[in-house]
């Protein structure tokens, strides 16, 4: 089955500890994003990635890392300079990049962070 | 800069009633226009969506129609099960820019 893979589905760590959430996909798609998700405040986009060894900034990217080494994987680390970083984090791909006017965005399951 | 406004949730209703769950946006030219749900603890998955004005989209029973005139992709679906319970995001994407979410809507439908 193609999809998209997110592990673990739940992370705990202590604060000022640097932690990397997978994200893998096996659906051939050369775009990759990470979004961050809060109550009440929808879905903001972190990073994406259009293609292997590229990636942009999204709308909050300080705190956060990424690479893009291989097509499939685009590992997001969540480091200790993140303010707050306890949330729901959910990794998506789509087959061509965001130029395409009706491309669509298929959701990994989450993983769900919380830093204490 | 682009935007979507959804309306605040929760949207409680009885097994069968009807849904509408309001979704206006705020962008210059034609963006493309879209309905995703989220059922708990899971990932967003694509609803419907709209390419163009006076656009329908629709799957299992939900519609929306792209009013360029209103800016506006108004959810509905004519009768709501209890496996309808989720999370409705509205999302546009114009140009080159990748998504713009709305802030969710949560439906809950009781027996």
């Amino acid at each position: 089955d193609g999809g998209i893979t997110q592990s673990p589905k739940y992370l705990f760590r202590k604060e000022g500890q640097n932690v990397t959430l997978s994200c893998e996909q096996n659906l051939n798609h050369d775009a990759m994003y990470w979004y961050r998700q809060d109550p009440g405040q929808g879905l903001r986009l972190i990073y994406y990635s259009q293609i292997v060894n590229d990636f942009q900034k999204g709308d909050i990217a300080e705190g956060y890392s990424v690479s893009r080494e291989k097509k499939e994987s685009f590992p997001l680390t969540v480091t200790s300079a993140q303010k707050n970083p306890t949330a729901f984090y959910l990794c998506a791909s789509s087959i061509g990049p965001p130029s395409g006017l009706t491309y669509e965005q298929y959701f990994g399951p989450g993983t769900r962070l919380t830093v204490t | 800069g682009d935007s979507v406004t959804q309306m605040e949730g929760p949207v409680t209703l009885s097994e069968e009633a009807f849904l509408t769950i309001n979704c206006t946006y705020t962008a210059t030219g034609y963006p493309s226009l879209f309905w995703y749900v989220q059922y708990p603890g899971e990932g967003l998955q694509l609803l419907l969506k709209a390419t163009k004005a006076d656009d329908k989209g629709s799957n299992k029973g939900f519609e929306a129609t792209y009013r360029k005139e209103t800016t506006s992709f108004h959810l509905e679906k004519g009768s709501v099960q209890v496996s309808d319970s989720a999370v409705y995001f509205c999302a546009l994407k114009r140009g080159y820019s990748t998504l713009t979410f709305g802030k969710g809507t949560m439906l809950l439908v009781s027996p």
